[in-house]
């Protein structure tokens, strides 16, 4: 167990619907990052947040976006969903703001229909 | 922008054999590197990182060699047990402010009894 929590942990929705995924931070982890893996494309970054601010961003789409809160726990939007988005989404977390270990959660399995 | 990528997409190994999942990197100014294992129906979970500045870092079980002269790095993995089999993936930080980690597809390692 990584200590970083993901929810829900399965999605089925249809297309043109929006989603949020949630996650939770290791306590003490201050940046969050958001990766999206598929077959085809593997593992890819999404964006990452540090205390609340947007640090990095990565492949995101703009029909996805998100965000940190105070407490730290980071929400990952996806709209105007499409068959394509069906993946499944990590969450992970670290102390700092770059070049560390980063912890993942269990992941979101999302399934547009 | 960065590719990352395995030489070999399955290897499979006798249980007590050492193994060794090789990848190699496109982006000369990469400085940090990050080896995650992924079983099933997880998140991926950090193995072992090593930094530009290093050729090899050791952990338990498991060794990072890095060659910056060809960009490659390979992980070894000593007495292959069972529980070892999952996918494995290597990742490398871009370089520069803008942190994010590029993953390559994964190796997936078999460990036969």
């Amino acid at each position: 167990d990584s200590g970083v929590t993901q929810t829900p942990k399965h999605l089925i929705t249809a297309t043109g619907q929006r989603v949020t995924l949630r996650c939770s931070p290791r306590s003490g982890d201050l940046s969050v990052y958001w990766y999206q893996q598929s077959l085809d494309q593997g593992l890819q970054f999404l964006i990452q947040y540090y205390n609340g601010e947007e640090r990095a961003k990565g492949n995101i789409l703009e029909r996805f976006s998100a965000q940190q809160f105070p407490d730290l726990h980071s929400e990952l939007n996806l709209s105007s969903l499409e068959l394509g988005d069906s993946a499944l989404y990590f969450c992970a977390s670290s102390v700092g703001p770059e070049k560390e270990t980063q912890y993942f959660g269990p992941g979101t399995r999302l399934l547009v229909l | 922008g960065e590719s990352v990528g395995l030489h070999l997409p399955t290897l499979s190994v006798q249980e007590g054999d050492n193994s060794i999942i090789n990848c190699a990197y496109s982006n000369s100014a990469s400085d940090y590197f990050i080896w995650y294992k992924q079983e099933s129906g997880k998140g991926p979970q950090f193995i072992i990182d090593i930094r530009s500045n290093m050729d090899k870092r050791q952990g338990q079980r498991v060794t990072v060699l890095l060659n910056k002269t060809v960009k490659h790095l390979s992980l070894q993995i000593a007495a292959t047990q069972p529980g070892d089999s999952a996918v494995y993936f290597c990742a490398a930080h871009s370089g520069g402010s803008n942190y994010k980690l590029t993953f390559g597809k994964g190796t997936l390692l078999t460990v036969n009894p």
